[in-house]
C-alpha cells in the first residue's frame, strides 16, 4: 500500500462546478499536510497547507480527518485555469523529518 | 528573486554516459532537495541536503551523487546513466521543513 494515495482522475467538469479530491495516508504519525498544484510540464506549487480545523482561501477549501487518516480538497465555481493536476503532501516529524508526495489527481475545467 | 533555477531544461544522454544536473537557489535556504517524477507516480526523493555540508539518502538513491556546493549550490551527478533514469528530475529547497520551492525541472532521456 502506497503511504499516501489519490484517485487520479482525471476528474472533467464544466465550468462552474464544484468538484472534490481526497487523498487518504497510511502514517497515523504524520503531522503537516499540503495541497500542491502542478500544471502541464510545470514545477509544483504550494497551493495551500491544511489545518486540523480546516481552512479556506478563496474558493479552495482543505480539510482534515485524522481519526479516517484522509485531506480532501473542494474547489467551488470551477475556472479554465483550475485545470491542473493536485498533489496531496504529507510529512511525517517523527524519526526525522519525511515528505511524502501523492501521485496527483488530473483536473480538467471545461468551457 | 529567480527562486530556484535548474540547468539544464532538457538532455539526452547515452547508456552509460555521465552528467551532473546543476541546481541553485536564493531564497537563502538551508534544506534543499533531488526528487524524480515519472508517470504515475510521485515525486520520489533522491537525495536531501538539511544544511550546508550535509547531504542524506532518500528514496531512490541508487544511480546517483550529490554535492552541496554551498549554501545555494546542490547538484546531482549521474555517473553511468541508465535507461531506468529517464525521467524529469526536480530541485527543490525549504528553510528547515517548511513549504519546498521547486525549480523548473530537468527533463532526462536515456537511450
Amino acid at each position: 500500500r502506497k503511504e499516501v494515495e489519490q484517485d487520479p482522475g482525471p476528474f472533467n467538469v464544466p465550468e462552474g462546478a464544484t468538484v472534490a479530491f481526497n487523498c487518504t495516508y497510511s502514517n497515523s504519525a504524520s503531522q503537516s499536510f499540503f495541497w500542491y498544484r502542478q500544471d502541464c510540464r510545470k514545477e509544483p506549487k504550494l497551493l495551500m497547507s491544511v489545518y486540523s480545523s480546516g481552512n479556506e482561501d478563496g474558493r479552495f477549501t482543505a480539510q482534515l480527518n485524522r481519526a479516517s487518516q484522509y485531506i480532501s480538497l473542494l474547489i467551488r465555481d470551477s475556472k479554465l485555469s483550475d485545470s491542473a493536476t493536485y498533489l496531496c503532501v504529507v510529512r511525517s516529524h517523527t524519526g526525522g523529518f519525511k515528505t511524502i508526495f501523492g501521485a496527483g489527481t488530473r483536473l480538467f475545467v471545461k468551457a | 528573486n529567480a527562486g530556484v533555477t535548474q540547468t539544464p531544461k532538457f538532455q539526452v544522454l547515452k547508456t552509460g554516459q555521465s552528467m551532473t544536473l546543476q541546481c541553485a537557489q536564493d531564497m537563502n535556504h538551508n534544506s534543499m532537495y533531488w526528487y524524480r517524477q515519472d508517470p504515475g507516480m510521485g515525486l520520489r526523493l533522491i537525495y536531501y541536503s538539511a544544511s550546508e555540508g550535509t547531504t542524506d539518502k532518500g528514496e531512490v538513491p541508487n544511480g546517483y551523487n550529490v554535492s552541496r556546493l554551498n549554501k545555494r549550490e546542490f547538484s546531482l551527478r549521474l555517473e553511468s546513466a541508465a535507461p531506468s533514469q529517464t525521467s524529469v528530475y526536480f530541485c527543490a529547497s525549504s528553510t528547515v521543513q517548511e513549504t519546498q520551492y521547486f525549480g523548473p525541472g530537468t527533463r532526462l532521456l536515456v537511450l
